[in-house]
């Protein structure tokens, strides 16, 4: 089945300098893929829907600066917490759809950031 | 705007028990609907997709249901084993984006 690679699972990062995380699609190519965020005891929200080739989409509320996508291939995409803070820490989590199937969309394993 | 609750937020059952965990959505135009089980500090693992068309899906132990028109899902598991205890999220995708309830956390005790 699909498989989707995140990287890195865990990261701690001193405040006001950046992180990037990847989002592979291994077995596929995924024209679109998408970024969530999931604080403590909350649900996953969406923050961004990162188009190959095009400028991401980024729902109200997330800042564009801040939070850079790159979607420069049909297999990665990236997101680049700039500056980071504390509230910055959170679950990060990125998705895809392998289109060959009708099996819906395959996550990555998420990574857990903690600005300090 | 798409609002998904689950019910209940925790769960604690002794092993063996059947159980019933519960999705609702306020907006029924809904492409599919899905179950993920997540665990401590992990990704999603998707359980069950069930199409706007279907009622129901069933893999192994797992059972979900869809009513569309009166916005529900559940998702029956059979016989727990403490291998289930996670959290496990309802999501609808509406053709643009997937829309997430809280979650379930369920501990099964042996």
């Amino acid at each position: 089945g699909a498989v989707v690679s995140q990287h890195p699972s865990r990261v701690i990062c001193k405040s006001g300098t950046s992180v990037k995380i990847e989002c592979r699609s291994l077995d596929f190519q995924a024209t679109t893929m998408f970024w969530y965020r999931q604080f403590p005891k909350q649900s996953l929200m969406l923050m961004a829907t990162s188009n190959e080739g095009s400028k991401a989409t980024y729902e109200q509320g997330v800042e564009k600066d801040k939070f850079l996508i790159n979607h420069a291939s049909l297999t990665l995409s990236t997101l680049t917490v700039t500056s980071a803070h504390p509230e910055d820490s959170s679950f990060y989590i990125c998705s895809a759809r392998d289109s060959r199937g009708p099996s819906g969309y395959t996550f990555g394993s998420g990574t857990r950031l903690t600005v300090v | 705007k798409q609002e998904v609750t689950q019910i209940p937020a925790a769960l604690s059952v002794p092993e063996g028990e059947n159980l019933v965990l519960n999705c609702s959505f306020t907006d029924s135009a809904i492409y599919n609907l899905q179950w993920f089980r997540q665990d401590p500090g992990k990704g999603l693992t998707s359980l069950l997709l069930i199409q706007s068309s279907q009622r129901e899906q069933t893999s192994g132990r797992l059972n979900a249901s869809l009513d569309k028109s009166s916005g529900r899902s559940t998702l029956y598991i059979a016989a727990s084993q403490p291998g289930d205890s996670a959290t496990y999220l309802c999501a609808v995708w509406t053709g643009n984006q997937f829309y997430f309830g809280t979650g379930t956390s369920l501990t099964v005790i042996p």
